[in-house]
């Protein structure tokens, strides 16, 4: 089974809202990182954070990670009509570090 | 720098058919990896590969194979194709070798194969 979990499958919200995804992971793991895919197209790399870090921003981008809940969460603050997209956490286990695995996405819609 | 290419973008089969799709990673990153995604699977590691080595490989099938060029470039093979093959195959790029993960992944665009 997938390695990350993401919860909500689905979320809409109104521009200016923030938008909060979760993820969960079942392993050890040596760094968590979050993509967005716009429909159809290849994903984009958002943020990474390594497994002894606690909090991460990245503009409007606020990511933590507890790893004695093996979870993870993503926060949009000042959500645009241009983040609808789709959210995938994505993690390495520490006892393969060559393969990347993806859980199984947040649809966000920001309506405008 | 130029982005990973994969080629071609849409692609259609017949089942029974095999179907070649290639990547080209960014300039300089030497890893490469495979991912297929589709609306019920989501997305499932296929391989990865390092300098030319197929390092990990996901639970699939062997009509599904790899191999990557000493230039990096990197080519996955889907032999007897299935109609549930049908799907966006991504290529990602990374700077670094193992053991650290600690780079992003770097995709590309994808091939949309549609099996008939």
């Amino acid at each position: 089974s997938q390695q990350g979990e993401e919860d909500p499958q689905a979320l809409s919200i109104q521009e200016g809202e923030n938008a909060t995804m979760n993820c969960s992971y079942k392993t050890s793991i040596n760094n968590l990182q979050w993509y967005r895919q716009n429909s159809g197209r290849g994903l984009v790399h958002l943020i990474l954070i390594r497994s002894n870090e606690r909090e991460k921003h990245s503009g409007r981008l606020r990511v933590t990670l507890d790893t004695s809940k093996k979870s993870s969460s993503l926060l949009i603050t000042a959500s645009r009509a241009a983040d609808t997209a789709s959210y995938f956490c994505a993690t390495d286990e520490k006892t393969s570090y060559d393969k990347v695995i993806f859980g199984p996405g947040t649809s966000l819609s920001v309506i405008p | 720098k130029a982005g990973v290419t994969q080629t071609p973008r849409y692609l259609i089969k017949t089942r029974g058919q095999q179907v070649t799709l290639s990547c080209s990673p960014i300039s300089g990153h030497r890893s490469v990896s495979w991912y297929q995604q589709t609306p019920g699977q989501g997305l499932q590691f296929l391989f990865e590969y390092f300098s030319e080595t197929q390092r990990n490989k996901g639970n699939f099938p062997g009509r599904f194979s790899g191999r990557q060029f000493s230039n990096s470039r990197s080519e996955m093979n889907v032999s007897t194709l299935e109609l549930g093959d049908s799907a966006l195959y991504l290529c990602a790029s990374s700077l670094l070798p193992r053991p650290t993960r600690a780079t992003p992944l770097h995709f590309g665009n994808g091939t949309r194969l549609t099996v008939t």
